[in-house]
């Protein structure tokens, strides 16, 4: 797989500011766009994903956005609150024999402060 | 519906040891992903198992070694630990057939000393 980048690496808001995250992604065949959620000594759990024939996708205070184009797609985070501090990652697809895999960004520590 | 368990949760070894760490699927999950994450860094691609075949596999040398079983479960093997193998190994299980999401386990985290 090839490269995802992902900025900023830290962030920090206060309680009910927006949070903004961006990855870019340099394979073309890339076509899905996960993002995880990872709390200190867990998974990566998932909280939002986008395809490439959609430009946007909103769940409740979380929404995507996907620039195929440019090859960049975006994280934001609405109202933000203390339990939205963890590390996020983004991520991108790409084609294995019969399947797909990821390729992951570095993450972004979010701290939510009250 | 269960979700993607792994055991151990944490395991230490010595250089040069073998380790392996078992994963059972999320229910009606036919693919298991195992990706490697070292500490402050994002997880990556280690091998995908499909129908009990490697089904693609990352940059990692052959002394990863894997197994999926009937029921759908995996194995990730590591010989001739080094340093380096230190990480959490994280096992994802998916649809398969061309389906993309991955559920993530909680993950092993490995120590080798």
């Amino acid at each position: 797989g090839e490269n995802v980048e992902q900025h900023p690496s830290t962030l920090s808001v206060q309680e009910g500011d927006s949070a903004v995250i961006k990855c870019t992604y340099s394979d073309s065949a890339s076509n899905y766009f996960p993002w995880y959620k990872q709390e200190l000594g867990k998974g990566p759990q998932l909280i939002i994903d986008i395809r490439s024939n959609v430009g946007e996708k909103k769940d409740q205070r979380i929404a995507v956005t996907l620039n195929k184009t440019a090859k960049h797609f975006s994280l934001h985070i609405t109202e933000t609150q203390p339990e939205d501090s963890a590390v996020y990652f983004c991520a991108a697809s790409f084609k294995i024999r019969s399947g797909y895999a990821l390729n992951f960004g570095k993450g972004t520590s979010l701290l939510v402060t009250p | 519906e269960t979700g993607v368990t792994q055991s151990p949760t944490h395991l230490i070894k010595t250089r040069g040891q073998q380790v392996t760490l078992r994963c059972s699927s999320q229910s009606g999950h036919n693919t298991v992903s195992w990706y490697q994450q070292a500490l402050g860094q994002g997880p990556q691609f280690i091998f995908q198992y499909y129908r009990e075949e490697e089904n693609g596999r990352g940059n990692f040398p052959p002394r990863f070694s894997g197994l999926q079983f009937p029921n759908y479960s995996s194995e990730l093997n590591v010989n001739a630990l080094e340093l380096d193998d230190s990480a959490l190994y994280l096992c994802a299980s998916s649809l398969g057939g061309g389906a993309d999401t991955q559920y993530f386990g909680p993950g092993t985290r490995l120590t080798v000393l």
